[in-house]
């Protein structure tokens, strides 16, 4: 199984500010990666897939980058609707596991 | 409109076999690249993929538990059935019916979830 290192597992910040989060591969992924927004006792939402590529409806202010094992995860500008729980997803090779999650407070 | 919905017990006894099904709708699963996965997620835990279907009758298995799994599909029902055998309370969690879209695998829908409690 391909390990999924997301940090850091929680994150303090103030809404504007810009937040990363990273994610590293125990193997090689290409850009086989998603990152996830989960809301508490909501369904996980869909935010960038392909490392970088924002899902539709997705805003702006989110944004993804990184190839091959180091990827990275980043609001440009902290809101409050957006202090809750990340996971990245690797989908280069079943089982497609994720990473342990980054709770975003403030 | 894609839409998913997950069906079965909320409560199952140790040693028992969970039959989930997926009813989806807004896209076909005989449609190249297309795939209809399970994921699930422990109480205040990560979520933890366990399986997919593919268009063309594949399968893949989460290897730690691929002799407990069993994934089908009927293309003409829309459906799509995870079975889960010798059921344990560490299993207990919200399994998620998810769609992978034809360019990756991974989960652009995702079902309501249902919470699954194994309890005697």
């Amino acid at each position: 199984d391909i390990q999924m290192t997301q940090s850091p597992s929680s994150l303090s910040a103030s809404v504007g500010d810009r937040v990363t989060i990273t994610c590293r591969a125990s193997q090689g992924i290409s850009n086989s990666l998603a990152w996830y927004q989960q809301k508490p006792g909501k369904v996980p939402k869909l935010l960038i897939y392909a490392a970088s590529t924002l899902q539709s409806g997705v805003p702006s202010r989110f944004s993804g980058s990184g190839s091959g094992t180091d990827f990275t995860f980043t609001i440009s500008s902290l809101q409050p609707e957006d202090v809750t729980t990340y996971y990245c997803q690797q989908y280069d090779s079943a089982p497609y596991t994720f990473g342990q999650g980054t709770k975003l407070e403030i | 409109q894609i839409t998913l919905k997950e069906s079965g017990p909320t409560l199952v006894k140790p040693t028992q076999t969970l039959t989930l099904t997926c009813t989806f709708s807004g896209f076909s699963l005989s449609t190249n690249g297309m795939g209809v996965g399970w994921i699930r997620q422990p109480p205040g835990k990560a979520p933890e993929w366990l399986a997919i279907i593919f268009w063309d009758d594949i399968k893949r298995y989460s290897p730690s538990l691929k002799s407990r799994l069993t994934i089908t599909k009927d293309t003409s029902k829309n459906q799509v059935v995870l079975t889960m055998t010798n059921m344990d309370p560490v299993d207990t969690a919200t399994y998620y019916c998810v769609r992978r879209p034809a360019d990756g695998s991974y989960s652009d829908y995702w079902g309501q979830g249902t919470l699954v409690t194994v309890s005697s």
